[in-house]
């Protein structure tokens, strides 16, 4: 079956650096998705990685590692803002979306 | 910048009733989606549709059916809302030529 695995929740400090993880499990593979998602809001997007390796968008980084079926998103210099539901989503041969149930990152000051 | 607008924030209908859903983009996306999220759970797809007049299955169409009749227009039918789908529902488009999908600010609906 298709799956997403990513942590249910993180915490972290102001001003520090965290990394979201996530495994995915899929038929076939057609990139994979960040997005995040404030509280009751719409979720946004962060990122798109089809390639291996790093991409980096500002205080935002996204990995993409296709053997070990793993990504990761690093978010730097974090902000009290910063504090949202981190999505994670793989796209299948069918280009359809398979999501996680994503991340809470809870920013402390 | 894209704009997804849906016809509702919040919602509360009672088991039994038909509920529509209203889902409008502004920028003329031939692919349009409709999720529904759950606490604990991953968004999960309901239907999707490519072009006007034209609709798919997604992971969870039991209970829904939906319409596009206008290509800015998506919409999802519940025709006899049950306290199951109690959930929020998101709308989404995406251009045919890009991966990524431009989510409206979601439907909170509670069935009574």
């Amino acid at each position: 079956g298709q799956n997403i695995d990513q942590p249910t929740e993180m915490t972290a400090t102001e001003g520090a650096i965290v990394q979201i993880n996530c495994t995915y499990q899929t038929s076939g593979f057609n990139g994979l998705f960040w997005y995040q998602q404030h509280a009751g809001e719409a979720p946004t997007f962060l990122s798109y990685n089809v390639l291996d390796g790093l991409e980096e968008k500002g205080r935002f980084s996204s990995f993409l590692s296709r053997s070990k079926g793993y990504s990761y998103l690093l978010l730097k210099e974090l902000q009290m803002k910063d504090s949202a539901s981190y999505l994670c989503a793989a796209m299948d041969s069918n280009y359809q979306l398979i999501w996680g149930a994503g991340t809470k990152l809870i920013i402390k000051p | 910048d894209v704009k997804v607008t849906q016809s509702s924030r919040y919602l509360v209908k009672r088991t039994g009733e038909k509920v529509f859903l209203e889902c409008v983009q502004d920028m003329d996306h031939e692919n349009m989606f409709w999720y529904r999220q759950d606490p604990g759970l991953g968004l999960r797809l309901i239907y999707f549709s490519y072009d006007v007049k034209m609709k798919e299955k997604g992971d969870i169409p039991e209970g829904y059916s939906v319409s596009r009749e206008k290509k800015e227009r998506f919409s999802l039918i519940l025709e006899s809302a049950s306290t199951n789908q109690t959930s929020m529902y998101l709308c989404a488009s995406q251009a045919r030529e890009i991966n990524e999908q431009f989510f409206g600010p979601g439907t909170r609906l509670t069935v009574l």
